[in-house]
């Protein structure tokens, strides 16, 4: 079964600067990647995704991921955090036949003024 | 284009109660999903509907677990009796088409589930 690990539980940035969340993911074949975001009290909302092609995916709020086959990883990046971008991000993988998403466990943002 | 919808946001029951969850998605939308989300977890499915059939409820407890989705539209999830591991925020998501993995799921604010 495919599982997705989230290493990083809280992460604090200074706005202004760049952000990496990581994400990697078990699974025997190509996966379909996902990140979302959600802020306290919504819903989560999808940023970006990957499929297939290009392994560079920009994605909404100038977020992007890359996905790396080799190291089984899709981490989401953003070169200048906003004090906006405070929120809970989840990594999540689905397979190919089935169309549940499986989640990672989240990691919290907060942003330094 | 108003979202999903759900109520209530909040509720706090004693374990054994019973408890029910409403959730209106975007119009439009063919298929739904019930996700439980307890605290420092991610998302996990619980049922997802295509119109008014079952299409995947594996993770659904279903000796205190239920939900419809009668004409299609609107759907409510029950738990009875409830238990303290219960405590958890509950998601709907809609999504247009077949609910495949390219159909983007737009998620509601959720209800927050105090079991005590």
């Amino acid at each position: 079964a495919q599982s997705v690990t989230q290493p990083d539980i809280h992460i604090t940035v200074s706005e202004g600067a760049s952000l990496e969340l990581r994400c990697n993911y078990s699974y025997g074949a190509t996966p379909y990647l996902f990140w979302y975001v959600q802020s306290p009290g919504q819903g989560l909302q999808l940023l970006l995704k990957y499929f297939s092609g290009d392994t560079l995916v920009q994605g909404i709020k100038g977020f992007e991921a890359e996905f790396k086959r080799s190291q089984s990883s899709f981490n989401l990046r953003k070169p200048s955090v906003h004090w906006s971008d405070a929120a809970e991000y989840f990594c999540a993988v689905g397979v190919e036949g089935r169309r549940a998403l499986t989640f990672g466990s989240g990691t919290r943002l907060q942003v330094q003024p | 284009e108003a979202g999903v919808a759900q109520s209530p946001r909040y509720k706090i029951i004693e374990k054994r109660q019973s408890v029910a969850f409403w959730c209106n998605p975007i119009s439009g939308h063919a298929t739904l999903y019930w996700y439980q989300q307890i605290l420092g977890q991610g998302p996990k499915l619980l049922i997802q509907f295509q119109n008014n059939g079952v299409v995947d409820d594996s993770q659904l407890p279903k000796d205190r677990f239920s939900a419809e989705r009668l004409k299609g539209v609107d759907s409510t999830l029950k738990i009875q009796p409830a238990k303290l591991e219960d405590s958890a925020v509950y998601l709907c998501a809609s999504s247009l088409g077949q609910g495949t993995l390219y159909n983007e799921q737009f998620f509601g604010p959720g209800t927050r589930l105090t079991v005590l």
